[in-house]
């Protein structure tokens, strides 16, 4: 069985703040994929990054950056410069080929930048 | 930007009547996915399709049913709905890619309200 972890429920930072959302995961698979979505107060999933577990390098998308370390089985999530239209809820999720590629999410963390 | 559309956005009705969800996507997607989203954030599968005519029930048990009569359309139906129902309801797609799990595009949800 596939689990995700976001021991965050909450965190609320002031912004121009740095902010790390902390994701653990569990698979016995050896080839699998992480993702983060972000879901805004309207409502929908916004796909925010793929990584796949032979990719270990860390990604930097503008204020975004992604820590993935096979070792602790963790796929943290950190935003530089925390911005008001930050706030929204993060999901990490995984999948692996023999999940048949269904997503197992985590529980979600719910991040409230103030101005 | 994802084609993948929901309708109705919000919707309130009485105990008892049947409501239908609309799902499409453009984008030619092999795989349709409904989720339920509980107030508390979490994220739990009902249904899946992994094309025409293909329809599985998810992780979490729900009164509801889908079909999958072409690609690009992926209803959903409660047939006498209940208080219980009351949730968000959020679809998703994604291309089977050889040999990788591509990411999940999804829709802007329908807020159900059942009085």
């Amino acid at each position: 069985a596939q689990k995700v972890t976001q021991a965050q429920t909450e965190i609320s930072v002031v912004e121009k703040e740095d902010v790390t959302l902390d994701c653990v995961y569990e698979t016995r698979d050896t080839t699998y994929y992480l993702f983060w979505y972000k879901q805004p107060p309207s409502g929908e999933l916004v796909f925010l990054i793929r990584r796949n577990s032979f990719d270990e390098q860390n990604e930097i998308s503008g204020r975004y950056s992604w820590n993935f370390q096979k070792s602790t089985s963790s796929f943290n999530f950190t935003i530089t410069a925390s911005q008001v239209v930050d706030s929204a809820v993060y999901f990490c999720a995984l999948t692996s080929n023999n999940a048949g590629n269904m997503l197992t999410f985590g529980g979600g963390t719910r991040l409230m930048v103030k101005p | 930007e994802a084609d993948i559309y929901q309708t109705p956005r919000y919707l309130v009705i009485g105990t008892g009547k049947k409501i239908t969800l609309e799902c499409s996507q453009t984008m030619g997607h092999d795989k349709m996915y409904w989720y339920q989203q509980d107030p508390g954030m979490e994220l739990h599968l009902i249904h899946y399709s992994y094309g025409v005519n293909s329809t599985e029930k998810g992780d979490l048990s729900s009164e509801s049913t889908v079909s999958r009569i072409r690609t690009e359309h992926f209803p959903l139906t409660l047939e006498s709905a209940r208080p219980s129902h009351t949730s968000q309801y959020l679809c998703a797609s994604s291309l089977t890619s050889s040999g990788r799990a591509d990411e999940q595009f999804f829709g802007p949800g329908t807020r159900l309200t059942v009085l």
